[in-house]
């Protein structure tokens, strides 16, 4: 079983669209981030949180920490918003290198 | 700032060649980590450095070698290429300890290996 499961895995949604994907974990951890994989393969930071929610501009990060569940919520989709999301972790028990990725979510946004 | 660098874009390699995939940060990061990535699977370690001077192996380091001199720089070399080394390699960095601070990334070396 892995240890980082992220849902859906291919995920087309409508312009203005309210979208979620899910993150789910099956060990403790100190830190969960958001990373957004744009087509042309760049990998950037969203969110890193260790609880409750961050918000930056139309994205919204929840984290339950006794669920082991993170949700990444993208208010009024836009097609610009079409990547790749992947949930990393960070386990309480793990070396300094540490972080455990999930496979990623596909997320295209049609106009 | 550049943010972090990586060279070459992409590569094709015969099997048996070497060849080092070069990582820069301009923003005084501490540390520093390799990554694959490849098709179905999450990013996996390969090696990772807490300052200069200072590295270790990730979850995939047979096959590769690092080394970090400075602060800035942590090259990383395929001592014999293998095709099972195809993939897209992406060098990463933090102010602090891998996974509890922000992760800024490179944009990604695509290597093939023949």
């Amino acid at each position: 079983k892995n240890e980082v499961e992220q849902s859906p895995q291919n995920l087309t949604a409508q312009e203005g669209e309210f979208i979620t994907i899910n993150c789910s974990y099956s060990v403790g951890i100190s830190a969960l981030h958001w990373l957004q994989q744009h087509p042309g393969g760049g990998i950037v930071s969203l969110f890193m949180l260790s609880s409750g929610k961050k918000k930056h501009g139309r994205l919204i990060a929840t984290i339950n920490i006794q669920e082991k569940h993170s949700s990444l919520h993208i208010t009024a989709s836009h097609p610009r918003d079409s990547a790749v999301y992947i949930c990393a972790v960070r386990n309480y028990g793990g070396s300094q290198g540490n972080l455990i990725f999930g496979k990623g979510t596909k997320l295209s946004v049609k106009p | 700032n550049a943010g972090v660098t990586q060279t070459p874009k992409f590569q094709v390699l015969k099997t048996g060649q070497s060849m080092t995939l070069q990582c820069a940060q301009d923003m005084n990061h501490e540390y520093m980590s390799w990554y694959r990535q490849d098709p179905g699977m999450g990013l996996r370690l390969i090696h990772y450095s807490v300052g200069a001077g200072i590295t270790d192996q990730g979850e995939v380091p047979n096959g590769y070698n690092v080394s970090r001199s400075t602060t800035e720089d942590f090259p990383l070399r395929l001592l014999s290429a293998a095709p099972s080394q195809t993939s897209v390699y992406f060098c990463a960095s933090s102010y602090g300890g891998l996974g509890s601070y922000e992760q800024y990334f490179g944009p990604g070396t695509r290597l093939t290996v023949t």
